[in-house]
């Protein structure tokens, strides 16, 4: 696996749904980013994981939101009774965890949620 | 709170012709700058950072950037553009102090070279 992957690429849910976004970071790299980027801007910080802790997720909208990383590797994205504004890109991203924030990130393609 | 500005959302030059694309940064203590570009249906793809030392940094592609501390900036320049670097560039910026290791981005500029 060169690269960070995510699953599926593109979702159309209905409103009111519920939806689980997957990320398969590089091995090895303990930190792992959700961002969200919607039409004509950069990405939005969702949550941060350090291993399998989340050690920030300042960046989650509402309670609907919630991301796990049980094994300290992929990670799922959950939203509950989804909205239309929920619609967006939903961008992973991993790092090598030392290094003081120093490190660059490596971006999955990004899943490409719609919600009707 | 950090904040990045990118105040062009594009920037039109003809290949062969220098390019710049802005970014001016605000935060607390140092900073790490990082500059990131974006293709089509593509996540977004590092390019360089500054973290510390010599305030000229050199990236992939023939991609550089200066960083100017006075004038909190980081540009992103290359000497001679090519139509494959047409695409969306983002600069992030992250604090060096207060144990934030999440970085902010800009809006982004639309680069598009023209033939």
């Amino acid at each position: 696996g060169a690269g960070v992957s995510q699953t599926p690429s593109n979702k159309v849910t209905e409103k009111g749904k519920y939806v689980e976004l997957r990320c398969d970071p590089i091995s090895g790299h303990t930190a792992l980013y959700w961002y969200r980027q919607s039409l004509g801007q950069g990405p939005e910080f969702l949550i941060y994981f350090q291993g399998t802790g989340a050690a920030d997720d300042s960046g989650l909208p509402n309670d609907r939101f919630f991301a796990v990383r049980p094994e300290g590797s992929v990670s799922t994205l959950k939203i509950q009774r989804t909205e239309r504004g929920d619609s967006a890109v939903y961008l992973c991203a991993s790092s090598l965890g030392e290094g003081q924030g120093s490190n660059e990130q490596f971006f999955g393609p990004g899943t490409r949620l719609t919600v009707l | 709170a950090q904040s990045v500005a990118q105040p062009e959302d594009q920037v039109n030059v003809a290949e062969g012709n220098p390019l710049t694309v802005k970014c001016t940064y605000s935060v607390s203590g140092n900073p790490y700058l990082f500059w990131y570009v974006q293709y089509p249906n593509r996540g977004l793809q590092f390019l360089l950072k500054y973290i510390t030392g010599d305030n000229l940094v050199k990236g992939s592609y023939g991609f550089e950037a200066e960083f100017n501390k006075s004038q909190t900036s980081f540009h992103l320049k290359k000497p001679s553009a090519l139509v494959s670097d047409s695409a969306l560039y983002f600069c992030a910026v992250r604090g060096v102090s207060g144990g934030s290791y999440i970085p902010t981005f800009g809006r982004g500029t639309s680069l598009i070279v023209h033939p």
